[in-house]
């Protein structure tokens, strides 16, 4: 089973809107860390926000907020007032206790549209 | 601040040819990591290592070798590079249970 889902393939958003990315992750495990990477073309991996199993409060990182949903083992990622900048790849990723090693997503293609 | 270095950063080879992927951190960080990333698609993990002096394989350790020389390098050896191994490989390195720092990827042709 997939340990780290992201359904959405691609996406459009237009230039100054808010967009979701989704991300739904499995794990038995009760403590666990569910970070975002951003990947634009030029190809390196940038961290964006991170969230603890145990953080009571939803992480935000100036644009960027994690909509943890615990009970529905999910973390989308929110992204407010989209820029051109913000195309990119996405990727989800899950750090569980059993080790310090992070499980990625299949990723998400964003495209912002002026 | 040099953080991640891989090198090299481009490398075409013919199948059967071996070749070795350095990495080196200089963050003073305990784990470091390869993963591969295909067209299209997340990062797989090929081996990490925890701590000096230790690897684990990863999902897809298959074909590789690595070589934890010291706290700040990891090396990733192919023996005998396949068509399948064209790929982009990034080193990672961390602290415990903190966020990854990634390299700048090396892009792997095997012909």
């Amino acid at each position: 089973a997939q340990k780290i889902t992201q359904t959405q393939p691609g996406m459009f958003v237009q230039e100054k809107e808010a967009v979701t990315l989704d991300c739904t992750y499995d794990t038995s495990d009760p403590s666990y860390g569910l970070f975002w990477y951003k990947q634009p073309s030029s190809g390196e991996m940038i961290f964006l926000i991170y969230q603890g199993s145990y953080d009571q409060q939803n992480a935000t990182e100036g644009r960027y907020s994690l909509n943890f949903q615990k009970a529905r083992k999910s973390a989308n990622l929110v992204i407010s007032a989209s820029q051109l900048g913000d195309s990119a790849m996405y990727f989800c990723a899950m750090r569980e206790a059993a080790g310090n090693k992070l499980t990625f997503g299949g990723g998400t293609r964003v495209l912002v549209k002026p | 601040n040099a953080g991640v270095t891989q090198t090299p950063k481009f490398q075409v080879l013919k199948t059967g040819q071996s070749m070795t992927l350095q990495c080196a951190q200089d963050m003073n960080h305990n784990s470091m990591y390869w993963y591969r990333q295909d067209p299209g698609m997340g990062l797989r993990l090929i081996y990490y290592s925890a701590s000096e002096g230790t690897t684990d394989k990863g999902e897809v350790p298959n074909g590789y070798n690595v070589s934890r020389l010291n706290k700040r390098e990891f090396s990733l050896r192919l023996e005998s590079a396949a068509p399948s191994q064209t790929s982009v490989y990034f080193c990672a390195s961390n602290l415990a249970n903190e966020k990854l720092f990634f390299g700048s990827g090396t892009q792997l042709s095997v012909l």
